[in-house]
Formats: C-alpha cells, structure tokens, sequence
C-alpha cells in the first residue's frame, strides 16, 4: 500500500492555462516536501510545509498543507514549458513513529507536460 | 561550491555480478541515502545512515548493502546483481533531522542488469 498517493499521475496542458495536483494520505505527516524532477537529474527541492493549513507561494506555483496534515496540493498558475517535469511529494512521519531522524516517504510522483 | 557525486553515471553488467556504485557529498552531512527509481513505484529507500559507522535498511534493501567508514562516502554494493536490479539509483544526502531538512540528491546511476 503505497502511503502518499499522488494524482493524477500524468498531466498534459498547454500553456497558459491553471492546474492542480494532489498528494494524499490517510496517515499525519510532521511535515511535506515537493521535490520537481527534470529528465536525467535528480529530485529538487521546492517546498516544505509543516503547519496544518499552511499556504506557500513560489512564484506561480501556490502549495497548500491540508488542516488534518494528511493531505496537499500544488497549485501552477498560467503554466509555462519550463513548468514541465515529475513532481514528488514526500512526506516525514512524526517522531513517534519513526524516531528521531525521520525518513522521508516519497509518493510515485505527477508526470507534467506544458506544451507551448 | 558544495555537491552530491554519483559514479559511474551508466553502467551496464550481467546477472550474478557484484557491482558497486559510488556516492560522494561534500555538503558535510552526516544522514545519507540512497534510493531506486522505477516507473509505477516512484522513489523507493533502499538504506540509509545517519553517521559513520551507522547503516539501516531501508524498504527494498534484500541484495544490496552499505558501508559507511567516512562522512562524505556511501557506496552502494549489489551483491550479485539481478535483472530486477535494473533501475536508476539516488544517492541523497541531508543534514541533521529537522521538519524543514532537505535531502540533497545527486544527479543518478543508470544500472542495467543483462
């Protein structure tokens, strides 16, 4: 059972246009990190969430940490080909479950497409 | 400028060989990982430390091991490799636990199995 769902899994749109993409869990996470990952490199940071309800905003790209820490969501306004990679969502247990240094759990990621 | 190295970056090798692939982080970290990826299962943790001398297994870890006798090196060792090794691999490296602690990941081995 895979612990952090991400959906959908592939997202083709053209530019211009909005989009959101999901991350979701039935388990509390201590916090959640979006990584983008382009062809041939390795995941990059975006962003890291902790608070419940929390909102950040990176240029375009807003991200929202659900009130119960389960879930999130990245939001891209008026997307852009440089836009287009793999987004993973990864999240950290809390400490109870994990100990002190808690791992991260990454979910299967968003293929996204922004054709020009 | 502080960097995660992986070598090689491609490496082709028949079944019931031993290979191991190489991960160096000059950010001075003392947690290290390494993961697969494979299409339909995302990032999967295959062993991890938090300092020298401490290696842990992570979800996938059967047929691979790890060893960490410095803070800027963890090769990953694939006993005798297997057709379901074939994958691309992730070394990681972060600081101290932290809920704001980014793992830093380097840019990928490409391992065939044949």
């Amino acid at each position: 059972t895979q612990l952090l769902e991400q959906s959908p899994q592939f997202l083709s749109i053209q530019e211009g246009e909005n989009l959101t993409v999901y991350c979701n869990s039935s388990s509390v996470f201590s916090s959640l990190q979006w990584y983008r990952q382009e062809p041939g490199e390795g995941p990059v940071l975006l962003v890291t969430v902790v608070t419940g309800g929390e909102v950040k905003k990176l240029k375009r790209l807003t991200f929202q940490f659900g009130d119960a820490r389960k879930d999130s969501s990245l939001h891209i306004t008026a997307a852009q080909p440089g836009d287009t990679g793999l987004y993973l969502c990864a999240g950290r247990r809390p400490v109870l479950y994990t100990g002190a240094n808690s791992k991260l759990t990454f979910g299967k990621g968003i293929t996204l497409s922004v054709r020009p | 400028d502080a960097e995660i190295t992986q070598s090689p970056r491609h490496k082709i090798t028949e079944t019931g060989r031993q290979v191991t692939l190489a991960c160096h982080q000059t950010w001075n970290h003392n947690n290290m990982f390494w993961y697969r990826q494979d299409l339909g299962h995302g990032l999967r943790l295959i062993h991890y430390s938090y300092g020298v001398q401490d290696t842990n297994k992570g979800e996938v870890s059967d047929g691979y091991s790890v060893s960490r006798s410095n803070t800027e090196d963890l090769p990953l060792t694939l006993e005798s490799a297997a057709s379901s090794q074939t994958s691309v691999y992730f070394c990681a490296s972060s600081k101290l636990a932290g809920a704001y602690n980014e793992q830093f990941f380097g840019p990928g081995t490409r391992l065939t199995v044949l």
